[in-house]
């Protein structure tokens, strides 16, 4: 069973400090995708990755897809109280499956 | 351009009991996935209906189930409901010409209790 994990669970910072969220699973993936999710609504996309060793910006926001295709980590500069929200990585098997991981809560307070 | 919508929004049932939720998609989608979300299990994958068809399935019993029209709306059906059900139930839709690098759209959710 392809299992895809996401740490850390809960992330509580204060404005302005960076944070990393990581994504890792034992197989490979051929894409990788993460959404941010607010309350009250469904997943919106961030990005997709889909070459090993990819790396892609959004403004504060620097994605990274593993060289083996494997694992992808998020990082966010100087976090803002509106990054807050539920980050979820989701990965596509060769065959088609999709992978959600669990989510990582993230809190950023003024 | 409208976006994804579901119906109802929240939903209350007494075990036993079947339910049906529905999934508008955006227009001119083809693909419409079904999630469920849990505190405990997170995003778990449901089935992928594309053209009327099921692409994919994900490991849920057979009592969910789904179908899609013509017009690319789909349909989620819940029977012999468990309080196990309990959970937000999202609606997903693709062009679905890629399942790997498509843009999935999600709904707001069906939120359901199932007492």
């Amino acid at each position: 069973t392809q299992l895809l994990e996401q740490s850390p669970q809960f992330l509580s910072i204060q404005e302005g400090e960076n944070l990393t969220v990581y994504c890792n699973s034992s197989s490979v993936f051929s894409s990788l995708q993460w959404y941010r999710q607010e309350p009250g609504e469904g997943p919106v996309l961030l990005v997709t990755v889909v070459t090993g060793g990819e790396v892609k910006k959004l403004k504060r926001l620097t994605f990274q897809f593993g060289d083996a295709r494997k694992d992808s980590s998020l990082h966010i500069t100087a976090a803002q109280p509106g990054d807050t929200g539920l980050y979820l990585c989701r990965g596509s098997s060769n065959t088609g499956k999709l992978i959600f991981g669990q989510g990582t809560t993230l809190q950023v307070k003024p | 351009k409208a976006g994804v919508t579901q119906t109802p929004r929240y939903l209350i049932k007494t075990r036993g009991q079947q339910v049906t939720l529905s999934c508008s998609p955006i227009s001119g989608h083809r693909s419409v996935s079904w999630y469920q979300q849990t505190p405990g299990q997170g995003l778990q994958f449901l089935f992928e209906y594309f053209s009327e068809t099921q692409r994919n399935k994900g490991n849920f019993p057979g009592r969910f189930s789904g179908r899609q029209f013509s017009n690319s709306r789909s349909e989620m059906n819940v029977s012999t409901l468990e309080l196990g059900d309990s959970a937000l139930y999202l609606c997903a839709s693709s062009p679905g010409t890629s399942v790997r690098t498509d843009t999935q759209y999600f709904g707001p959710g069906t939120r359901l209790t199932v007492l």
